[in-house]
């Protein structure tokens, strides 16, 4: 069975801190696929990143960045210069082999940015 | 207009009775999922449908059934409703040509409260 923990329940930095948000995950497959989402205060889910389990290249976009390592199994984010509308929850989530497009979640991490 | 959209965007209903909640895209995607949401346990699957005549059951059905009436449309309903089936329910879409980057993409969620 797949899991996904994200043992930080909730984190606040000072605006233009960085923060990283860990994500360890557990799987059989040797085909897999992590993603990040974003839930803002207004509680829609927005994607973020898509990374399949045979790139490990690091992706960098804008303030956002991730950090893929197999090894451990982990998927961390880091948000460099943090901004207030970086407050939300995020989720980090797991799915198993191509055609098998079930998520399985972690249970989220609530970032608070601190004006 | 949206992609994904969900009817209602909030429900109050009392304990025993029948709700349905409704899920339509305008994306094309084959695949359509139900999950909900709980405080700390983030979004659990309860049904998933891969095509018109495909029906599955996730994490957490019981309670649940759902209809695909047709390839945009996805419905979830409860038959006799609980107080702890409150909470904050996602449909989700995936198109399976994607080359195996199965992306999901979430509708803005409905809340429901059980009395």
């Amino acid at each position: 069975a797949q899991k996904v923990t994200q043992a930080q329940t909730e984190i606040s930095v000072v605006e233009k801190e960085d923060v990283t948000l860990d994500c360890v995950y557990e799987t059989r497959d040797t085909t897999y696929y992590l993603f990040w989402y974003k839930q803002p205060p207004s509680g829609e889910l927005v994607f973020l990143i898509r990374r399949n389990s045979f790139d490990e290249q690091n992706e960098i976009s804008g303030r956002y960045s991730w950090n893929f390592q197999k090894s451990t199994s982990s998927f961390n984010f880091t948000i460099t210069a943090s901004q207030v509308v970086d407050s939300a929850v995020y989720f980090c989530a797991l799915s198993e082999a191509f055609g098998n497009e079930k998520l399985t979640f972690g249970t989220g991490t609530r970032l608070t940015i601190i004006p | 207009d949206a992609d994904v959209t969900q009817t209602p965007r909030n429900r109050i209903t009392k304990t025993g009775k029948r709700i349905m909640l409704e899920c339509s895209q305008t994306k094309g995607h084959d695949r359509m999922y139900w999950y909900r949401q709980d405080p700390g346990l983030g979004l659990r699957l309860i049904y998933y449908s891969f095509d018109v005549k495909d029906i599955n059951k996730g994490e957490i059905s019981d309670g649940y059934s759902v209809s695909r009436q047709a390839q945009a449309k996805f419905s979830l309903s409860l038959e006799s409703a609980i107080p702890n089936q409150t909470a904050l329910y996602f449909c989700a879409t995936s198109d399976r040509l994607a080359g195996g980057y199965n992306e999901q993409f979430f509708g803005p969620g409905t809340r429901l409260t059980v009395l």
